[in-house]
């Protein structure tokens, strides 16, 4: 199984902030690369596919980068809707994830 | 808009079985394959099962295999997982997953349900 390995594991940010977070694969998934966004409660959320490409509806303040084993995440100005756990999926073999990335207000 | 409504989860014991469903609309359900996805508070997200759209090709993760089965009934529009054998490391919410084609190697999630929770417990 690929591994994928999230950090930071909590992220404390300030309103208008912009947060990035990294997600690393223990081998290379191309740019098989998905962002999910998990609010308390609810079922995670494809943001991003590709490592790269937004979802129609998707704000554009979310970015996604990377291929190969080395992916982020990023946020350009954190609003308190943004608030939930955001996960990484690899796609290049049979799914994995990483372990989660919560993100909360300042 | 795409609906998925999972049911049948409960508290069962060790060693029993359950058998969950999933209601898709909003989308031609014979067109996707579909996926199980479990999530455990303590060990995150771990992908359980896919089936392709015609339902004759399926595959398992190693922690399910010969226990849990999935199949589907296009007629309804339903998804199911037969889970048999039940341990309590299988406790989690369990999430019905939509991806974007029909065969087994399609595996990008792009809907999921609300999940339904299994708690496995003596």
């Amino acid at each position: 199984d690929i591994q994928m390995t999230q950090s930071p594991s909590t992220l404390s940010a300030s309103v208008g902030d912009r947060v990035t977070i990294t997600c690393r694969a223990s081998q290379s998934v191309s740019r098989w690369l998905a962002w999910f966004q998990q609010r308390p409660g609810k079922a995670p959320q494809l943001l991003i596919q590709q490592a790269s490409s937004l979802q129609s509806g998707v704000p554009s303040r979310f970015s996604g980068r990377g291929s190969g084993t080395e992916f982020t995440l990023s946020i350009s100005s954190l609003q308190p809707d943004d608030v939930a756990t955001y996960y990484c999926q690899q796609y290049h073999t049979y799914p994995t994830f990483g372990g989660g990335t919560k993100v909360e207000i300042k | 808009q795409v609906q998925l409504v999972e049911s049948g989860g409960g508290v069962v014991q060790p060693g029993t079985s359950l058998r969950l469903s999933c209601a898709a609309s909003g989308f031609t359900f014979s067109r996707h394959g579909m996926h199980w996805v479990r999530q455990d508070p303590g060990k995150g997200l771990e992908w359980v099962a896919v089936i392709s759209d015609d339902g004759s090709n399926e595959f398992y993760a190693d922690s399910v295999k010969g226990r849990f089965t999935i199949s589907r009934d296009n007629s309804k529009n339903t998804l199911y997982l037969q889970m048999n054998s039940l341990r309590t490391e299988d406790t989690a919410v369990y999430f019905c997953v939509k991806t974007d084609c029909g065969n087994i190697g399609c595996k990008l999630f792009d809907y999921w349900g609300q999940g339904t929770l299994v708690t496995v417990s003596s």
